[in-house]
């Protein structure tokens, strides 16, 4: 079945400097994925739909600048957390919609989620 | 706009009993799905089951079931023989047909299976 991996799964960074997390596809070509936050026991939240060559579409609320959004190719999208604090240290997790035919176009699957830790 | 709710945060079940966990939503669209996800302690989302609003007929995925009544908009999801691996965080969630992706989540319901 389709997989979505994400990595790194845990990172440590000192407040002021950005981290990257990337978001893969690795055996379907998804043109769209997607980047939530979760803090704990709550539900996720959705911060921005990530478009294939061309720019991300962010929710109110969140800060197009700290969290910069690239999709290079059909398999690779990543979240860049710029200037962290430690506010900024959640679980942030990617998704993507499943491809091709045969009921798995209209799944929805995720990545193994990211631990940002910011000290 | 769509919304989904879940308005049981915390449920607990004895294991090898039965449980029901409820979402209803709201939707003025006629083509849409419906999931169930599992979020365990490590935080990975498990697909647990799938709806197409178009079928009637309720999903079943081995001791997962639905019962999808569309009119209602309510989508409860049944856990039958519990186990102690089903102790996890479900979130019940609708996707559009036209929505590319974009999940919409319930706030999500903690299920602890007692042994």
């Amino acid at each position: 079945g389709a997989v979505v991996s994400q990595h790194p799964s845990w990172v440590i960074c000192k407040s002021g400097t950005s981290v990257k997390i990337e978001c893969r596809s690795l055996d379907f070509q998804a043109t769209t994925m997607f980047w939530y936050r979760q803090f704990p026991k709550q539900s996720l939240m959705l911060m921005a739909t990530s478009n294939e060559g061309s720019k991300a579409t962010y929710e109110q609320g969140v800060e197009k600048d700290k969290f910069l959004i690239n999709h290079a190719s059909l398999t690779l999208s990543t979240l860049t957390v710029t200037s962290a604090h430690p506010e900024d240290s959640s679980f942030y997790i990617c998704s993507a919609r499943g491809g091709g035919t045969g009921g798995t176009e209209n799944t929805i699957y995720f990545g193994e989620g990211s631990w940002l830790t910011v000290v | 706009a769509q919304t989904v709710t879940q308005s049981q945060p915390e449920m607990s079940v004895q294991e090898a009993e039965t449980v029901t966990l409820s979402c209803t939503y709201d939707t003025s669209e006629n083509n849409y799905y419906l999931f169930w996800y599992k979020q365990p302690p490590s935080r990975q989302m498990i697909l647990v089951i799938r709806q197409e609003a178009y079928k009637q007929q309720n999903a079943t995925e081995n001791r997962f079931s639905v019962n999808f009544q569309k009119a209602a908009k309510s989508f409860s999801l049944k856990i039958s023989d519990s186990q102690l691996g089903d102790t996890a965080m479900y979130f019940c969630a609708w996707i559009g047909g036209t929505s590319y992706g974009k999940l919409t989540f319930g706030q999500g319901t903690i299920l602890t299976v007692h042994p």
